[in-house]
This record gives C-alpha cells, sequence and structure tokens, in this order.
C-alpha cells in the first residue's frame, strides 16, 4: 500500500515556464511534507518542507502548496531552469520518529 | 558546507559474498539512517539510530541485514550473504534529533552478480 503517490513519472518544460509536479498521499496521520531533488549517481537533496499547519511555503523559485483536505501537494518551480532537470521526491512524515516515506519520484526535464 | 560522507561510492560482489558500508554523518547529528533504493522506486528506510541506539529497524531483513552505530557517530551496514535482489543503491542520511529534514549522503551503488 503506498502512502505516498506521484503519479506522473516524469514532465517536460521549457525553460522560463513554470514546473508543476505532484504528489498526493493516503495517510492523515502525515504532518510533515518535503521535497527532495536527485540527480544521477548523487544522493537526494533537501528542496523545500511544508508542516501540515500551513498551506503554503516559498523559498526564492521554489513554492510548495499543501491541500489536506484533498490529501494533496504539488511544488511549482518558477522560472525553470536547465539545471533543474533531477528526479523530484516528495516525502512525508508522521510523529516525533521523523521517519520519511517517500513517493516514486517525477523525472523532470526543463528544455533550453 | 558539512556533508554526509559514506564509502565505497561502488561495490561489485557475487551472490552469497559479504559486503559493508559506511557512513559518517554530519557532525552534529544525533539521527542516522540507511535506506535502500531500487530503481524507479522512492528510498525505503532500512534502520534509524538514535545515537547508538536503534529506533527502527522494522524493514531491515534481519537474516542476512545488520546495522551498527557502536560510538554513536559514524555506522556500518553489513550484508551477509548477498542476493542478488540486492542490488540496489544504499543511502545515509543524518538530521538533528529535532529536525525532521534530512540530509543525505552520495549513496553507495551495489550490484551483486
Amino acid at each position: 500500500d503506498q502512502q505516498v503517490k506521484q503519479n506522473s513519472p516524469s514532465l517536460s518544460v521549457q525553460e522560463g515556464r513554470i514546473s508543476i509536479l505532484n504528489c498526493d498521499y493516503t495517510n492523515s496521520m502525515f504532518d510533515y511534507f518535503l521535497w527532495y531533488k536527485k540527480y544521477p549517481a548523487e544522493g537526494p537533496t533537501f528542496l523545500i518542507s511544508i508542516s501540515s499547519i500551513k498551506d503554503k511555503n516559498e523559498d526564492g523559485r521554489f513554492t510548495v502548496f499543501l491541500n489536506k483536505s484533498a490529501k494533496h501537494l504539488s511544488l511549482h518551480i518558477v522560472p525553470s531552469q536547465p539545471g533543474d532537470s533531477a528526479v523530484y521526491f516528495c516525502a512525508a512524515s508522521a510523529g516525533s520518529n521523523y521517519k520519511l516515506t517517500f513517493g516514486k519520484g517525477t523525472l523532470l526535464t526543463v528544455n533550453p | 558546507e558539512a556533508e554526509v560522507a559514506q564509502s565505497p561510492r561502488y561495490k561489485i560482489t557475487e551472490k552469497s559474498q559479504a559486503v559493508a558500508f559506511w557512513c559518517d554523518p554530519i557532525s552534529g547529528h544525533a539521527t542516522l539512517y540507511w535506506y535502500r533504493q531500487i530503481l524507479g522506486q522512492g528510498p525505503e528506510l532500512l534502520v534509524q539510530f538514535q545515537d547508538e541506539s536503534v529506533v527502527d529497524d522494522s524493514q531491515l531483513p534481519k537474516d542476512r541485514f545488520s546495522a551498527e552505530r557502536l560510538k554513536g557517530v559514524d555506522s556500518t551496514l553489513k550484508i551477509q550473504p548477498a542476493e542478488l535482489g540486492d542490488s540496489a543503491m544504499y543511502l545515509c542520511a543524518s538530521s538533528l534529533t529535532s529536525g525532521v529534514e534530512q540530509y543525505f549522503g552520495p549513496g553507495t551503488r551495489l550490484t551483486v552478480t
């Protein structure tokens, strides 16, 4: 039973446009959500996070939106740059031991 | 900038052999995690340490996998004997006790032949 789902295996956008990556979850106990970026042959890099008490968090070109009623979150990248091309993982945590449950990832390709 | 160190970066071993991976977390990070990532999947937690104590090893195949963090700093993950299905990326991450953000090392790519 996959508790964190990223239903789009891949996404392709033009440089300068907006990239929107989506994530759905099923566990109502999740109270913290994170996005990680991963380049080939490297470990995931922490990008941005959001607590369940918020509905939006912004950091530079990256904004994460959380819709608790729909159990849905999204990562917006504006403007997209070729260096943003990577696999993006959505992750969620429940409780004080901060164990992360990851989605399968979405491969973002930003074309020049 | 502080980083999580892992070695080796790549390991090829024959099935039934023993293999070990090493991780040195970011200084001051009391919590250490080992994940396994199979191609096309997200990382899955194998074991979580708080200092030298195991907090969660519910997904660790204990018949062949073992992990230790004897002095509460660096950690070793061992597989004995390795099986073909163990081929994957093994990732180590660390975090502050009070922090949910985990910082990952570069991983060890294991290939079992």
